[in-house]
Formats: C-alpha cells, structure tokens, sequence
C-alpha cells in the first residue's frame, strides 16, 4: 500500500510571498496531522485533521493554515512568508479517531521550504 | 514548548554494542511511541508502548515506561551502521490529538 506522500519535496520562496504544501495520507487514513521541523525547535505540531474537521492546532500563528479535503487530502498554506519559516515541514497520517486510540503515525519525507 | 526531554542529545558507539536512550515528559499519557529518523527524512514508527505496559520488544529493540516517574528507554541491542540515525520519543496525551515530540537523540554506529 501507498505511503504517505508530499510535494513538493523541495521550494524554495521569497519574503512575503505565500506557499502550499501538499499531502496525500494512506489509504483508508482520515487522521493528517502536520509538523513544522527546525533545527533550533525540533518537531513543533502545527494542526490536526480529521474527516475534514480541524480537531488540534499548535502554538502558530494566523499566517499558518490548513484544510482536509473530503478525499482526506491536505494542504497546508503558508502566507506572508519569513526567514523564520525555512524548515521541513512533514505531513503524518493515522487512523486515530478516538482520543484513546492507540494507533502509530506514518510520515511522508516531507517538503523542505527554504526563504530567502 | 516539546512535552519530552530526551537524553542523551547525542550518542556515539561502536557496531555491535548496545545504545540506550531516555525520555522524560510532563502530563499524562495515552501511550508513548518512538520514532527514526534518517538524515533530515521522514520519521518511521519503531515501537508503541500503551500506558498500562511497563515493557515492550520488537526485534533488537526493548522499550520500558514507568508512568509513575513519567519516563521510558530505548535499548537498542548489537547495534549496526544502519542504526545511525536521529531517535525521537512521542507522547500521545490522553485528551488530545497530537503527539508531542522530544528533542531527539543522534546515534552515531561507528563500523
């Protein structure tokens, strides 16, 4: 079965400009969650979604935003775009519904946004 | 902030020893998992150990959790160059929808 899957893999932005990072989870998985990685912050948690329902989201701001398609597809946007935004941003999916579910997140390889 | 603390942040050995690492979080937990990372790639699930386990094996890999002192280790045994890599441990909290991540440790297997 397909694993996780984001494009691009690689961008590369100007200052002020906006971007959309794309990702399509495994088959039968409606739980997306995205991870902004730095190397100074770690793996932050940005947003979670499930069944197209924004059910989390991190310590971000606005500029940061999300949706799940009815396909469970996400995009995640971007706007206004800072330095400080460079980072690998990696999509995971689960079938985690219940809060209690004991169910393993799969990543994609991620996309690595870099702005100058 | 991250919910874990791991340590070491790094960690260097020789093939064929055993590499150890631990985590440290703060609230309560669902479960507590543990991740690879290669090289600035994606993360690849290891092993999931539930709350109400005290220890788990998957292969070279033992993982314990003691939720009284809220900490877990991984022990990788007879360790191999292909286990160089970044570790990281995730906590999945009881009332939330997220993992929260550790800073990681980098092992480095010294052929």
């Amino acid at each position: 079965k397909a694993g996780v899957t984001q494009t691009p893999r690689y961008l590369i932005k100007t200052r002020g400009q906006q971007v959309t990072l794309s990702c399509s989870p495994i088959s039968g998985h409606r739980s997306v969650s995205w991870y902004q990685q730095t190397p100074g912050q770690g793996l932050q948690f940005l947003f979670e979604y499930f069944s197209e329902t924004q059910r989390n989201k991190g310590n971000f701001p606005g500029r940061f935003s999300g949706r799940q398609f009815s396909n469970s597809r996400s995009e995640m946007n971007v706007s206004t775009l800072e330095l400080g935004d460079s980072a690998l941003y990696l999509c995971a999916s689960s079938l985690k519904g219940d809060r209690g579910a004991n169910t393993e997140a799969f990543f994609g390889q991620g996309t690595r946004l870099t702005v100058v | 902030s991250q919910q874990g603390e791991e340590d070491p942040q790094a960690l260097s050995i020789q093939e064929g020893e055993n590499a150890t690492m631990n985590c440290s979080y703060k609230t309560s937990i669902n479960n507590l998992q543990w991740y690879r990372q290669n090289s600035g790639r994606g993360l690849v699930h290891l092993i999931l150990i539930r709350s109400n386990e005290r220890e788990k094996h998957s292969g070279r890999l033992r993982v314990t959790l003691d939720t009284s002192k809220k900490s877990s280790s991984l022990l990788i045994t007879a360790s191999r160059a292909a286990d160089t890599a970044s570790y990281f441990c995730a906590t999945d909290p009881l009332n939330d929808y997220k993992l929260s991540f550790g800073a990681g440790t980098t092992v480095t297997v010294r052929a």
